[in-house]
Parts: structure tokens; sequence; C-alpha cells
């Protein structure tokens, strides 16, 4: 089915340990976002990027990296965790511009920092 | 800086009647869209409804239509003849462009609506 795939559904990590989060779509869709949804509030942008190549930062982006390399896989990389990043973390893709139709998520990842 | 904001923590609506859940924006583009998410208990986030910032028609999918004030700054949303499975949380969202804020999405601190029986 298209869609948003992103993996793993839930992870712990230690302090200071590093991961990759996987993001990948089957839309061709220009546009993708890296989200987290802390318990009860909304959605803060960490990275996003316009198409393979172009990325840039959102609201939160400090201990994130990201790159997109083809147009389908945006992977969100932490570089050392802390359990300040524990949250529930979405990818989400859209088409370029206004046409109407909203993004597309993925079903998140949770991630807990011990 | 576009901004969203979403006033009513949480609402509750009698099943099969009308809920208005308001958003307010704020943006110096004059292109825009603005979206209605979804996302119940489980989670998921759902795509509902999208208005754009030049469409002169208020912008309905099924049971949900966007009443879009556009000198309000207004983009809210109304569910029509609520169900049980309508109680979840709703988000408004704003995205700029085109230009340099193409692509990003701001979200507002949603809404938590429930349905009562």
């Amino acid at each position: 089915n298209a869609g948003v795939t992103q993996t793993p559904k839930f992870q712990v990590l230690k302090t200071g340990q590093s991961m990759t989060l996987q993001c990948a779509q089957d839309m061709n869709h220009e546009y993708m976002s890296w989200y987290r949804q802390d318990p009860g509030m909304g959605l803060r942008l960490i990275h996003y990027s316009v198409g393979a190549g172009i990325t840039d930062q959102g609201e939160v982006p400090n201990g994130y990296n990201v790159s997109r390399s083809t147009t389908e896989d945006f992977p969100l990389r932490l570089l050392s965790a802390a359990p300040s990043q524990t949250s529930v973390y979405f990818c989400a893709s859209s088409y370029s511009g206004f046409r109407p139709g909203g993004y597309t998520f993925g079903s998140g990842t949770r991630l807990t920092v011990v | 800086a576009q901004k969203i904001t979403q006033t009513q923590p949480g609402m509750f609506v009698q099943e099969k009647e009308a809920v208005t859940l308001d958003c307010t924006y704020d943006t110096s583009d004059q292109s825009y869209g603005l979206f209605w998410y979804k996302q119940p208990s489980s989670g998921e986030m759902i795509f509902l409804i999208y208005q754009g910032s030049y469409d002169e028609q208020n912008a309905t999918e099924g049971r949900y239509s966007l009443n879009f004030q556009k000198a309000r700054k207004s983009a809210n949303l109304v569910i029509s003849a609520s169900q049980l499975g309508d109680s979840a949380m709703y988000f408004c969202a704003m995205r700029e462009g085109p230009g340099t804020n193409a692509g990003k999405s701001t979200f507002g601190d949603g809404t938590t609506l429930t349905v009562k029986p």
C-alpha cells in the first residue's frame, strides 16, 4: 500500500547512544518532514526537506541530523540521545505547492531515552 | 513567523450535534494553505481538510467543513452530525509559500474533542 513507512515503531535508548529513525515514502512526494510530539502537545518541526539534496532546520533541530539523498528516503539521526528527546516522532510527506491534500504521516516511532 | 492558535484545549459535544473547533493563524504571506488533522487515541495522524488562501469558497469534505474568514485570519473546523468515532484530538496547521518557508508546516497545540452518547 502506498504511504509513509517509519521504522522502528518503538525504541529504548540509553543516554549518549546514537540511532537513526528511518522514513520512506512511495508517493513521489517532494516535501518530507520530521516532527516530534510530546505528551498532550502539538507537533514541533525538527527538520524538513523540499526535495532530494535540500534540507533545512525547523523549530527544534538541536541534537538531530537529516539527509535526503533520494526522493523516497528521509532518515533522522539522533547524535547523542538525551532524556529530553523522549517523544513520539512522526515522519510526514506531501506534494509541493498547495494541491488540496495535506501530509501523509507515518505511524510514528515511540522513543524512550533512559 | 507563522503561528497557529487553538484556544480550546477540550470540547464536548452530544452525539448527532454539530461542533466548531476554533483556529486562528498569523502570517504575513498572501499565499498559504490551512489544514486540519485528526489524531485518535491510537495515535495516527489523519488529514481531514484543506483550504487555500485564494480559495473563495469554504472547503467541505463529507461531514467536515472549514469556515474560512480571511480578514479575521480564522479557519474553524465544523463537524456536523457528530459520531462517537469523532472523539479525538484535532490539530490545525498552516503552510506558507512559495518562498523560503515552502515545505514547512506549523501546527497548533490541538483540541481534544469528546463526543457524548
